[in-house]
């Protein structure tokens, strides 16, 4: 396994489009993350999945934006009727959850997406 | 809304030992401290985790206070490489919720 996977590392997308992000986490991770940051900030929360589970999805942006994790594998992150403002770095990371107990994140390179 | 503040920027000479301190005023309970290391374009990187004392690893050191309402970050001998934006947490690991990071920045 070489870490967290995401797909596609960049996206260039028209004002108005949807777009659909993929993440594959590390395979035994049980836990995954999606996270958007911009430039001079840090990584901001958006939503995570325990297994196929959504656990915590409030801090999701808006309603345009919406995750899957139908397996509890892989996950997928859409925008629909994108806006300039949707440009950023979007970030996935998975970890181990056992218990109360939770081991550390790993972050993929994240996807940038940029709307024209 | 971040849960740690931490200093903006710092500055260090390649060589030198890196201490970034972090105040953790809302820390919970069952809060374990982590420190990640994000460089530009990338995601950020995991480096040390601990709950109250001193963590060493071969790429850090960790100090946690008694009270633990703080936490330093130690970087022995800093090279150009570890120029990189480092970033504090203390959740359960529910919402791992990063502040704005300290950008170190280390010259020649």
């Amino acid at each position: 396994d070489t870490g967290v996977s995401q797909d596609p590392r960049h996206k260039i997308t028209k004002r108005g489009q949807n777009v659909t992000f993929r993440c594959d986490p590390i395979s035994e991770h049980n836990r995954l993350y999606w996270y958007r940051q911009t430039l001079g900030q840090g990584p901001e929360f958006l939503t995570y999945f325990q297994n196929e589970a959504q656990l915590e999805k409030s801090r999701l942006l808006s309603d345009r934006f919406s995750a899957e994790r139908p397996k509890g594998s892989f996950s997928t992150l859409e925008i629909q009727r994108t806006e300039q403002g949707d440009s950023a770095m979007y970030l996935c990371a998975s970890s181990l959850s056992f218990g109360e107990m939770n081991t550390e994140a790993f972050f993929g390179q994240g996807t940038r997406l940029t709307v024209v | 809304l971040a849960k740690t503040t931490q200093p903006i920027s710092m500055d260090s000479y390649e060589g030198q030992e890196v201490n970034i301190t972090c105040s953790h005023n809302n820390i919970a309970t069952n809060d374990y401290i982590t420190w990640y290391q994000q460089f530009p374009s990338q995601g950020p990187r995991f480096i040390i985790q601990g709950y109250k004392t001193k963590v060493t690893n071969e790429v850090a050191s960790l100090f946690i206070p008694a009270d633990r309402k703080s936490s330093t970050l130690s970087l022995p001998r800093v090279s150009l490489s570890d120029t990189a934006v480092y970033y504090c947490l203390d959740n359960a690991g529910n919402m791992l919720t990063f502040g704005g990071g300290t950008r170190l920045m280390v010259k020649p």
